[in-house]
């Protein structure tokens, strides 16, 4: 079946670092959308990529879609503590939502 | 406010009872879901419905019933079917079942089922 691969499954930074989260999709999407979740909250949208290679900022997430509309990546430049959470790819494909299995962002101690 | 409210937010089951979830929206979206989520993992479908009357099952239905008599209500039962219920629920909806621009998820808050 229809699948969207999402990595890592955590990434541990200290604050200030970086952090990437990256998903591919076994067929072509169209469109895919980014979510937060929050410890012991709910998902909760931050974006839709719908173009071929397209790149949509906010603040300090970067997000990208491939040009094969099949793979996407969001990117947080500096890190604070209020990124800690799961981010969560959804790609869209014939009317049905498919789900990433989600990249936890934990910052060091 | 429009929002999806889901109920209870704790729920504790002995087991061999079916217990049933709620999930309302007033958003006046046509389609609808329920996740299953486990500590540390992703959402799984359990069902969905994109329009009134009808659902489909999802990846991991068995276990689980659903009805869809009114647009705004979704409620999820678990069955004594289901071998290992305990999990934290969503529950979300969407505009409809297109592809367009706009069809962002909503979810409610969770409910966190716990058998005894």
């Amino acid at each position: 079946g229809q699948q969207v691969m999402q990595i890592p499954q955590y990434q541990h930074v200290q604050e200030g670092e970086d952090f990437t989260t990256y998903c591919n999709s076994s067929t072509t999407l169209s469109n895919i959308q980014w979510y937060k979740q929050r410890p012991g909250g709910h998902p909760v949208f931050l974006i839709q990529l719908v173009k071929s290679g397209e790149v949509k900022k906010q603040k300090r997430l970067t997000f990208q879609f491939g040009e094969a509309k099949k793979n996407s990546s969001l990117h947080i430049t500096a890190t604070q503590t209020t990124d800690v959470g799961t981010y969560f790819c959804a790609g869209r494909s014939n009317y049905q939502l498919i789900w990433g299995a989600g990249t936890k962002l934990i910052i060091k101690p | 406010d429009g929002g999806i409210t889901q109920s209870p937010k704790y729920l504790f089951r002995k087991e061999g009872q079916n217990v049933t979830l709620s999930c309302e929206q007033n958003l006046n979206h046509d389609a609808m879901y329920w996740y299953r989520q486990d500590p540390g993992q992703g959402l799984r479908l359990i069902y969905y419905s994109h329009i009134v009357n009808d659902f489909q099952k999802g990846d991991i239905a068995e276990g689980y019933s659903v009805s869809r008599e009114k647009k705004e209500s979704f409620p999820l039962t678990v069955t004594s079917a289901q071998k290992n219920p305990t999990a934290f629920y969503l529950c979300a909806s969407t505009p409809g079942a297109s592809t367009g621009i706009g069809t962002e998820a909503f979810f409610g808050q969770g409910t966190r089922l716990t058998v005894v």
